[in-house]
Formats: structure tokens, sequence, C-alpha cells
């Protein structure tokens, strides 16, 4: 089956550490997306990237990290200079918008991720 | 600044209802809107789009409407069912260009339906 998967799950970290987490779609999409979700907040969009070896910042991007090397894989790092990062992650991709009249975006199952 | 504006954080319809679910943006480059509808402690599903160069477009109980002159989509789900209850996120794409294909959402309306 095709799809975006996202894991894990649920995450827990202590204040101060990096974690990862790990986004793969089997799409064949070119253009990977990764969002935070807080309640009332809505998604605001943290790093994307339309090509391999390629990614820019969102609207929310300092305290975060990402890496592209693979069409297929999108992992976002949470650094310990992200202020408040307890919330619910998404991670999302899109076809190439040359292919399409739009920019339908498919969107994983989320990692919640806790800060103890 | 939020770009895509959704005033309604929550709505409450009865069983077999109309719901209207409104969504205001201030861009105006955007030229395809979509909803997505959310569970919680789930990613978001596509519901419905729309372009720019229509006014309206209808998937079986869904129906977007767009006003361009307003800056204004609504969504209507005829009739509503308690499975509709959800969050929905309207989002706007403002094509090719300076925003680079990506969504801007709204911050999103929580839909109850109640029997």
């Amino acid at each position: 089956d095709g799809g975006i998967t996202q894991s894990p799950k649920y995450l827990f970290r202590k204040e101060g550490q990096n974690v990862t987490l790990s986004c793969e779609q089997n799409l064949n999409h070119d253009a990977m997306y990764w969002y935070r979700q807080d309640p009332g907040q809505g998604l605001r969009l943290i790093y994307y990237s339309q090509i391999v070896n390629d990614f820019q910042k969102g609207d929310i991007a300092e305290g975060y990290s990402v890496s592209r090397e693979k069409k297929e894989s999108f992992p976002l790092t949470v650094t310990s200079a992200q202020k408040n990062p307890t919330a619910f992650y998404l991670c999302a991709s899109s076809p190439p918008l040359a292919g399409s009249a739009y920019n339908e975006q498919f969107f994983g199952p989320g990692t919640r991720l806790t800060v103890l | 600044d939020q770009q895509v504006k959704q005033n309604s954080p929550s709505l409450s319809v009865q069983e077999g209802r109309i719901s209207i679910l409104n969504c205001d943006y201030t861009n105006s480059m955007f030229d395809y809107f979509l909803w997505y509808k959310k569970y919680p402690a789930e990613g978001p599903t596509f519901l419905i789009s729309i372009s720019s160069i229509k006014d309206k477009n209808e998937d079986g109980r869904f129906t977007v409407f767009l006003n361009k002159s307003a800056k204004h989509l609504s969504l209507h789900i005829v009739p509503s069912q308690p499975g509709d209850s959800a969050v929905y996120f309207c989002a706007a794409e403002g094509g090719r260009g300076s925003t680079l294909g990506r969504l801007y959402f709204g911050r999103g309306t929580q839909l109850t339906v109640w029997p």
C-alpha cells in the first residue's frame, strides 16, 4: 500500500535532548513537508523540501533541522534549542507541481512528542 | 500573520441538518483552496477542493463555495452525520511563483454533530 509512515506514534524525551522524528513515503512524491499542530494554532509549517538535497525553512524553523538525502525520507530533528517542543508533528508529501493542477498534500498519521 | 482565517473555532449541529464552515483569506494570489478533515491523534485527510476559476464544487454530501470578490469560501455538509464530527481545516495554495506551491492553513473549526 502506498502511503506515508511516521514513527514512533508517541515519543518522550528529556529536556535538553535532541530527538529525530522519522517520515517515510512510498508515493514517489518529490515534495515533503513538516508541520506542527498545537491546540488552537492549526498547522504551522516547519520545513519543506521540493527535491532531494534541497530544503527551505517554513514559518517556525527555529530549533529544528532536517535532511533530504533520499526522495523517500525526510527526517526532522527537534533540537534542544526548540523552546517549546511538546506538540503533535505531522509529515506530508505532494506530487510534482508540473504534473498536477494543484498541490494536494497527503499526510502521515503524526507523532506526539512530549518533553518531560 | 494569518493569511487564511477560520474565525469560528467550533460549530455544533444536529444530525441531518446542514453544517456550514467558513473560511476567509487575505492573499489574492491564492488560486486553489482545499478542505481537510482531521480526527484526534491522526493526520488530516483531504476532503474537497476548488479552483479559483470556479465558484462551486460538489462531492456527495460536501459542497465548497468560493466568493473571490469577498475572499471567502465555505464548506457545506448536507445532511450532517455524527461521523462528520472532526476538526476541519481550510487551506489555500498560491500557485506558481512566490509561494512555491506551499499550502497555508487556517486554525481549524471543530465540528460536532449530535444525534
